[in-house]
């Protein structure tokens, strides 16, 4: 096991709700990277939390957001939202001292109706 | 931004074959290439990575190539099992500051006992 976990493991959402999204990130990391995965796709990359700012953001739109908290943890919230959003979302943690390996979190597998 | 292609989308083989997966990258100034391994409802894994200055790497049965002047790297895998059965996703990011990687779509390896 990498350390990361995600919650909820599956979540079931109408159109236009919202949505929250955790990670905790493996002991000893501070980055963690949010990504989306489509059925039969491979991740894209949404955004990348480092000491608690953004460092990074994919070509995704704001109503996608998050947080990274001190202890290294994370949210993705996603606002208003849409049937193409339905996907596992997966967030992976690293650490630049520990060469950028980022090591994945189960997922959580969004349905939006 | 980086763009990276993943061939084949699957790739069917039988057990004992090697089996090899290659992709190619756009931006020259990647540095790092990881691979991982995602069985049906789990987590994406890190088989094996190679960074820039190597040209191969080696681990027991699996290995990774890398050529940077064409931009092109591959997994190759020996004396495949029916266990190897996955979908393959490989990655190029540049490591250090907001090591993003970019991921192919995947190759769907199926090993047929």
């Amino acid at each position: 096991e990498t350390g990361v976990t995600q919650s909820p493991t599956h979540l079931i959402k109408t159109r236009g709700q919202q949505v929250t999204l955790r990670c905790s990130s493996q002991s000893g990391h501070n980055t963690v990277s949010w990504y989306q995965q489509a059925l039969g796709q491979g991740p894209q990359f949404i955004f990348q939390y480092y000491r608690e700012e953004e460092n990074g953001r994919g070509n995704f739109p704001p109503r996608f957001s998050g947080l990274q908290f001190p202890n290294y943890s994370s949210e993705l919230n996603v606002n208003a939202l849409e049937l193409d959003d339905s996907a596992l979302y997966l967030c992976a943690s690293s650490s630049p001292g520990a060469g950028d390996i980022q090591y994945f979190g189960a997922g959580t597998r969004l349905s939006v109706l | 931004g980086e763009n990276v292609e993943q061939h084949p989308s699957t790739l069917s083989v039988q057990e004992g074959d090697s089996a090899v997966i290659k992709c190619t990258y756009s931006d020259s100034a990647s540095n790092y290439f990881p691979w991982y391994k995602q069985e049906l409802g789990k987590r994406p894994q890190l088989i094996i990575d190679i960074r820039s200055n190597v040209g191969e790497k080696k681990d027991q049965r699996i290995a990774v190539t890398l050529n940077k002047t064409a931009k092109h790297f591959s997994l190759h895998i020996t004396e495949t099992q029916p266990e190897d059965s996955a979908v393959y996703f490989c990655a190029a990011s540049k490591a250090g500051g907001s090591y993003i990687p970019t991921f192919g779509r995947g190759t769907s390896l199926i090993v047929h006992p």
